[in-house]
């Protein structure tokens, strides 16, 4: 069985700090990982994800997340953060069985806060 | 443009009068699925559908109900609702082999 851990439900950094998202997966197959981000009032929107080729995966907004295998982690980061990066970001786990039933595993979340 | 599209985005209804949620996406995918989100708990899912006329149940489906009989069109139906079905719930779809997700903007509904 595939499960995510989300460390943190709230997080708060200033603007132009780091922002670090982390995320730990559990799977008995090589994982598909994603990450998520869902803005006020709107669905979940696709920020990036590894499917097995670069272990260092770069998404949209300056975000990206580094595939480590030995620490079962996919942790999410961009160096300076923006006032608009405010919102809730959800790490998830396909066992790449997607198409025969398989599914996409949600963690819990992460709300960022940026403070100015 | 490329789009999921469910309706209504709110609703406020009571306990046991039935209720349809409607998804339509225009991408052609084959996979779609609904989610509710709770707070604490992410992301659950209800139900997915592989093609047309093939569903299947998810993590949660104990008070719903989904039909596929076109592409592009997977309602989620709650024939008796009750206050523990209160969320935010959210269709999706997929045609991509690594399970990439396009989600609609999603659906408040209060159950009184």
């Amino acid at each position: 069985a595939q499960s995510v851990t989300q460390l943190g439900s709230h997080v708060s950094v200033s603007e132009g700090a780091l922002v670090l998202l982390r995320c730990n997966y559990s799977s008995s197959v090589p994982p598909y990982l994603f990450w998520y981000v869902q803005y006020p009032n709107q669905g979940l929107q696709l920020l990036l994800k590894y499917t097995s080729a670069a272990t260092l995966v770069k998404g949209i907004n300056g975000f990206e997340a580094e595939f480590k295998k030995s620490e079962t982690s996919f942790h999410l980061t961009k160096p300076s953060a923006h006032m608009s990066d405010a919102a809730e970001y959800f790490c998830a786990v396909s066992d790449r069985t997607y198409n025969q039933g398989g599914k996409l595993i949600f963690g819990q979340g992460t709300e960022l806060s940026v403070k100015p | 443009e490329a789009q999921v599209t469910q309706n209504p985005r709110y609703l406020i209804t009571v306990t046991g009068k039935k209720l349809t949620v409607t998804c339509s996406q225009n991408m052609n995918h084959e996979y779609m699925s609904w989610y509710r989100q709770d707070p604490g708990l992410g992301l659950r899912q209800i139900y997915y559908s592989m093609n047309v006329e093939v569903t299947d149940k998810g993590d949660v489906p104990e008070g719903y109900k989904v039909s596929r009989k076109e592409k592009r069109n997977f309602p989620l139906i709650l024939e008796s609702p009750s206050p523990n079905q209160t969320s935010l719930y959210f269709c999706a779809s997929s045609n991509s082999n690594t399970g990439e997700l396009f989600f609609g903007e999603g659906s408040r509904l209060t159950v009184l």
